[in-house]
């Protein structure tokens, strides 16, 4: 059973929608999660992390977590062309000072 | 922000080889990560590396195929053994942001290794 589960895509949004990428989680006892972006042939960059229930907003970037539903998701509004790249979740397992990255979504941001 | 670098970029290898991935960061950090990346996945942790102490490995992996030394606070590396085909991946290396919560983490270029 995956551990940080993600649609894989590709996700397909005109240029200026609001691209909504989806992540679920397994591990109750998760207190750190995080957006990573990852272009083609390039490593991960960390993006957005949140700690707490509710919404954390970043420029055009908004992650969501609620962890009686064990759900993050990460919001990009006016999302631009640049915006096309692998989004992974990752999600720090509890007390244990590891991270478990999901799959990975492929967003393309169609001009 | 960390500086990780990487070497090499890149290299095809035959198989039952062996080859040592380095990663040099611009500062000094305690803990160290070695990630694999195969084709299409996503990142899986092999290691993480302590300056002063066994690197610790995480279930599937094993230090006779996948060899780690941590000689000081801004250097790492990791061996690849006896390669084989299902070897071929992308290596990263990373390293926690300073004073960050574990996960807040930056990765270095990567080393794709094409094991024939």
């Amino acid at each position: 059973q995956k551990e940080v589960e993600q649609n894989s895509g590709p996700l397909s949004v005109p240029e200026g929608a609001i691209a909504s990428l989806n992540c679920t989680y397994s591990d109750r006892g998760s207190q750190s999660f995080f957006w990573y972006r990852q272009y083609s042939g390039k490593s991960p960059e960390l993006i957005m992390f949140i700690y707490s229930n509710g919404d954390k907003e970043d420029g055009r970037f908004t992650a969501q977590l609620n962890k009686a539903s064990q759900y993050v998701s990460l919001l990009i509004r006016d999302s631009q062309p640049s915006d096309s790249a692998t989004y992974l979740c990752a999600v720090e397992s509890g007390g244990y000072q590891k991270v478990t990255f999901g799959t990975g979504t492929k967003l393309q941001v169609i001009p | 922000s960390a500086v990780i670098s990487q070497k090499p970029s890149r290299d095809i290898c035959q198989r039952g080889t062996s080859l040592t991935i380095q990663c040099q960061v611009d500062s000094q950090v305690t803990m160290m990560f070695w990630y694999r990346q195969q084709p299409g996945q996503s990142l899986t942790l092999i290691a993480t590396a302590n300056q002063g102490s066994e690197a610790t490995y995480e279930s599937g992996f094993v230090i006779d195929k996948f060899p780690i030394s941590r000689p000081n606070l801004t250097f790492s590396t990791l061996t690849v053994s006896n390669m084989s085909p299902e070897d071929s991946s992308i290596y990263l290396c990373s390293v926690e942001r300073a004073g960050a919560n574990t996960g807040e983490l930056f990765f270095g270029e990567g080393s794709r290794l094409t094991v024939l």
